[in-house]
Order: structure tokens, then C-alpha cells, then sequence
């Protein structure tokens, strides 16, 4: 099971690009890289996953480097809203469970 | 309408206490997930069921007993509440038991043992 290593909190200001790195060294060929997003007082929520390169969607782009021992979760243009706890995992093929490490506190300033 | 659902929200109780959790996906997804999250923020897996059997059963007290009477449902039950079962748990589903689908989460049961 790949370990990850992610910073405990991070503070932005309203409107900036917000970048969570994300290690981790000993990922396997055929694990992926998932976030998630976890609000107070709600479950997390599927954010975003990739292999490798870049990926993007309506909420947020991934980038993976080609040795695969880190990853970026990047958040354009953060508000109010966007503030929770932002969760890496790395999934392993045909794992039966997700496991979460202790996340970053992106906590999002007016 | 809500994909995964819980019930109760909050749960008070006494220690020595017998209480159930109930769990309801609408997503039509073939494997669901117990996690608890303790104070410290900790989101641990405690059970994961796949077609109503169970796959994953963590280092979890013998008083925690899932029952999944369908696909659809995975309830949990608690015998003998301690103080330390206080947590929020939470329920989710995905689509396998592939780690690599999306899981979905329901907003969690406040668990609170007095």
C-alpha cells in the first residue's frame, strides 16, 4: 500500500490558483492517483484521478510527472466555498477500499 | 434524491447501549463501505461488502456488526456502546469493489456514547 505525504494545511486568498502537492514514493504500476474533497460536517466527495500527465475536469486538474512519485491537485480560482480538507489517495488495482491519510485543511481567506 | 443516505444524523446514546446505523444506496452499486472518523479527523475503513458479502472486515471490536439484507442496504450495528465509539460514521458505495471507481459517501451519523 503506497504511503502518502501530503502538507497538514494550506491558506489561500479568494481568487488565487491553489496547488496541494502530493507524494508519494512508493506507488506500484498500476495504482492511481484519486482526491478527494471533504467539507464539514459532510463525506468526502470524489474530486479528480489519474495515471500520469495531466488530467482535468470541471473542478479541478491533476498533474502527475512521468516518475509517478508525486502529484499535484491544482484548484483555479479558489473562493469561500472551495475551503475543506483535500485527501490524495493512491488506489490500488482491484483494491477493495480506499485509504485515507490525513489530508491538507485548505482553509480559503476573503 | 439522495444517491447514499443515512439514518439517524445524530445519535445520542448511554454507554452500555445497543444501536444501529442505517444505510441506503440508490446508485444501484454493487459494493458498500463502512469508514469511521474519529476526533482527530482519522477516516478509517472498518467493513466493506460486495454483493452483500463481506470483503473487508478491519481490526474492529466484535460488538460492530454489519448486516447487509440487500444490495441496496448495509446496516451497522453496535453492541455494548463505550465512550470511545464516539465518532462519525460514514457509509459509501461504488460501483465494484475496485478501489479505482468513484466512491460515494453519505453525510455521515454523528455518533455521541454518554
Amino acid at each position: 500500500l503506497a504511503k502518502t505525504t501530503q502538507p497538514i494545511s494550506m491558506d489561500s486568498y479568494e481568487g488565487q490558483e491553489v496547488n496541494i502537492t502530493c507524494s508519494h514514493n512508493n506507488i506500484a504500476t498500476n495504482d492511481y492517483i484519486t482526491w478527494y474533497q471533504q467539507f464539514p460536517s459532510q463525506g468526502p466527495r470524489f474530486i479528480i484521478q489519474g495515471y500520469k500527465t495531466k488530467v482535468t475536469n470541471e473542478v479541478a486538474s491533476l498533474f502527475i510527472p512521468a516518475d509517478r512519485k508525486s502529484s499535484t491537485l491544482s484548484l483555479p480560482r479558489v473562493s469561500l466555498s472551495d475551503t475543506a480538507v483535500y485527501y490524495c489517495l493512491v488506489v490500488a488495482q482491484g483494491a477493495n477500499n480506499l485509504f485515507f491519510g490525513t489530508g491538507t485543511r485548505l482553509t480559503v481567506i476573503p | 434524491d439522495t444517491a447514499v443516505s443515512q439514518t439517524p444524523k445524530y445519535l445520542v446514546t448511554q454507554m452500555g447501549n445497543d444501536k444501529s446505523i442505517k444505510c441506503e444506496q440508490n446508485l444501484g452499486h454493487d459494493t458498500m463501505y463502512w469508514y469511521k472518523q474519529d476526533s482527530k479527523k482519522f477516516l478509517k475503513i472498518m467493513f466493506s461488502y460486495n454483493n452483500k458479502e463481506l470483503i473487508i472486515n478491519e481490526t474492529v471490536p466484535n460488538r460492530f456488526s454489519p448486516k447487509s439484507p440487500d444490495k441496496a442496504h448495509l446496516n451497522l450495528h453496535i453492541n455494548s456502546l463505550e465512550l470511545g465509539d464516539s465518532a462519525v460514521y460514514f457509509c459509501a458505495s461504488s460501483q465494484d469493489a475496485g478501489g479505482r471507481t468513484e466512491a460515494f459517501f453519505g453525510q455521515g451519523t454523528r455518533l455521541t456514547v454518554v
